[in-house]
């Protein structure tokens, strides 16, 4: 089943404590991005990446980073988190080929974090 | 901020009713998109329009756009309980998705 897949699903951590959420999928898409979503502001968008070793800033990349390793993989990665992070994330993928900006992304389940 | 909106932010109907929901961005776009989310889920994929395009049919949903008000909007036809969700636009510049607040449609049996 074509998917993207996220872990983990819910956390609750504390201020300070270094947390990676992963996101995988199985499409064999290009483009990957992140997202938080908090009431009242809608989706945002943290970091994308066109492919392999390609990464660059969305709206909201602040107290983030990103890896792309491997084509499946983007893992968000909160260094130091605080609680001005607590919310709701998403993974997407898309593919690149054939106009890639015309294409739907697909999403994870979310990752519901909360930072004490 | 790049976000757009969405118009009404919040619509309550009966079953069988249409459901019109409204989007308003910002930036050049290359196309708009529609996903609908259900409660604290994944956003998932419902139309796509192109810049180039006006109006675009998919089963029960009928999207506009307007690239001179910058401004789309859904129709969901017939609507059904399971319509009950919220309903995102995303307007398509290159590279990126920016998206409004959301629309939470909710369907009375």
């Amino acid at each position: 089943e074509a998917q993207v897949t996220q872990n983990p699903r819910y956390l609750i951590t504390v201020t300070g404590k270094k947390l990676t959420v992963t996101c995988s999928q199985n499409m064999n898409h290009e483009y990957m991005s992140w997202y938080r979503q908090d009431p009242g502001l809608g989706l945002r968008q943290i970091y994308y990446s066109m492919n392999v070793e390609v990464t660059d800033k969305g709206d909201v990349p602040e107290g983030y980073k990103v890896s792309r390793k491997e084509k499946r993989n983007f893992p968000l990665i909160l260094e130091s988190p605080s609680p001005n992070q607590t919310s709701l994330y998403f993974c997407a993928s898309r593919n690149n080929q054939a106009g890639g900006n015309y294409n739907e992304q697909f999403f994870g389940p979310g990752t519901r974090l909360t930072v004490l | 901020s790049q976000q757009g909106e969405e118009d009404p932010q919040a619509l309550s109907i009966q079953e069988g009713e249409n459901a019109t929901m409204n989007c308003s961005y910002k930036t050049s776009i290359n196309n708009l998109q529609w996903y609908r989310q259900n409660s604290g889920r994944g956003l998932v994929h419902l139309i796509l329009i192109r810049s180039n395009e006006r109006e675009k049919h998919s089963g029960r949903l009928r999207v506009t756009l307007d690239t001179s008000k910058k401004s789309s909007s859904l129709l969901i036809t017939a609507s059904r309980a399971a319509d009950t969700a919220s309903y995102f636009c995303g307007s398509g510049a290159t590279n990126k998705l920016i998206f409004g607040t959301g629309t939470l449609l909710a369907v009375q049996p």
